[in-house]
C-alpha cells in the first residue's frame, strides 16, 4: 500500500496570500497524483489531477506541482471561500490511498 | 455524472452494512470507468474499500482491511452498485461515498452517515 503524508496539517493564513500545501508518497506514484477540496458536509471535490490539470470549473489561483514522490499544491490570492480540508490521492495503485488531509483555516 | 445514495443510517453491531449507488449520466457497465466505495471517519480518514467494473466481465477489488466482509454488486437493470459489508463493529462506523473512477474519483455520492450501534 503507498502511503500518503501531508503537511502541514493546519494552515492559518489571511485572504490574498499564498498557500502551499505538501504531500509526500512512500513509493513513486509517477503522475497518477490528484487532489481534493472538502467542506463541512459536503463530498470531496475534484480540484488537480494528473500533478496539475485542473478539473472543469476550478479557479486558475490553484495549480499542482511535483513528480515521483513529492508533491505541492498552491493556492495563489487565498479566497474566503478556500477554506476547508484538502487531500492528496494516489491512484497509480489499484488500491487507492489518501493523504490524511491539511486543513486551510482563513484568518 | 450524478450519483445518488441510499441506505440505512444506523446498523446493529455483527449485522450486515447494505447501501445503493444510483447512476446518472454514465452507465455502470462502462468500459471506461470504474465504481468505487469509499468511507470516512475520524479515526481512518478516508479509506478506499474497493470497486467493481466491467471490460468484457465484471472484475472487482477489494482493500485488505475489509476483504472477508465485503461484496460490491451490480444491478444493470437499475443501472446502480451496491455495497454489503458484514459482520459489522462500531469500529465502522463512518460516512460512506461511492465514487465514479475514470482514471481518477471525479464524481462523488454526497455520502451517508452509517451509524454502528445497538
Amino acid at each position: 500500500e503507498i502511503v500518503m503524508t501531508q503537511s502541514p496539517g493546519t494552515l492559518s493564513l489571511s485572504p490574498g496570500v499564498r498557500a502551499t500545501l505538501s504531500c509526500r508518497a512512500s513509493e513513486s506514484v509517477s503522475i497518477n497524483l490528484a487532489w481534493y477540496q472538502q467542506k463541512p458536509g459536503q463530498a470531496p471535490r475534484l480540484l488537480i489531477y494528473g500533478v496539475s490539470t485542473r478539473a472543469t470549473g476550478v479557479p486558475d489561483r490553484f495549480s499542482g506541482s511535483g513528480s515521483g514522490t513529492e508533491f505541492t499544491l498552491t493556492i495563489s490570492n487565498l479566497q474566503s471561500e478556500d477554506f476547508g480540508v484538502y487531500f492528496c490521492h494516489q491512484y497509480k495503485t489499484w488500491l487507492r490511498t489518501f493523504g490524511q488531509g491539511t486543513k486551510v483555516e482563513i484568518k | 455524472v450524478q450519483l445518488q445514495q441510499s441506505g440505512p443510517g444506523l446498523v446493529k453491531p455483527s449485522q450486515t452494512l447494505s447501501l445503493t449507488c444510483a447512476i446518472s449520466g454514465d452507465t455502470v457497465s462502462s468500459n471506461s470507468a470504474a465504481w468505487n466505495w469509499i468511507r470516512q471517519s475520524p479515526s481512518r480518514g478516508l479509506e478506499w474499500l474497493g470497486r467493481t467494473y466491467y471490460r468484457s466481465k465484471w472484475y472487482s477489488d477489494y482493500a485488505e482491511s475489509v476483504k472477508s466482509r465485503i461484496i460490491i454488486s451490480v444491478d444493470t437493470s437499475k443501472n446502480q452498485f451496491s455495497l454489503q459489508l458484514n459482520s459489522v463493529t462500531p469500529d465502522d462506523t463512518a460516512v460512506y461515498y461511492c465514487a465514479r473512477d475514470a482514471a481518477v474519483c471525479d464524481s462523488w455520492g454526497p455520502g451517508t452517515l452509517v451509524t454502528v450501534s445497538s
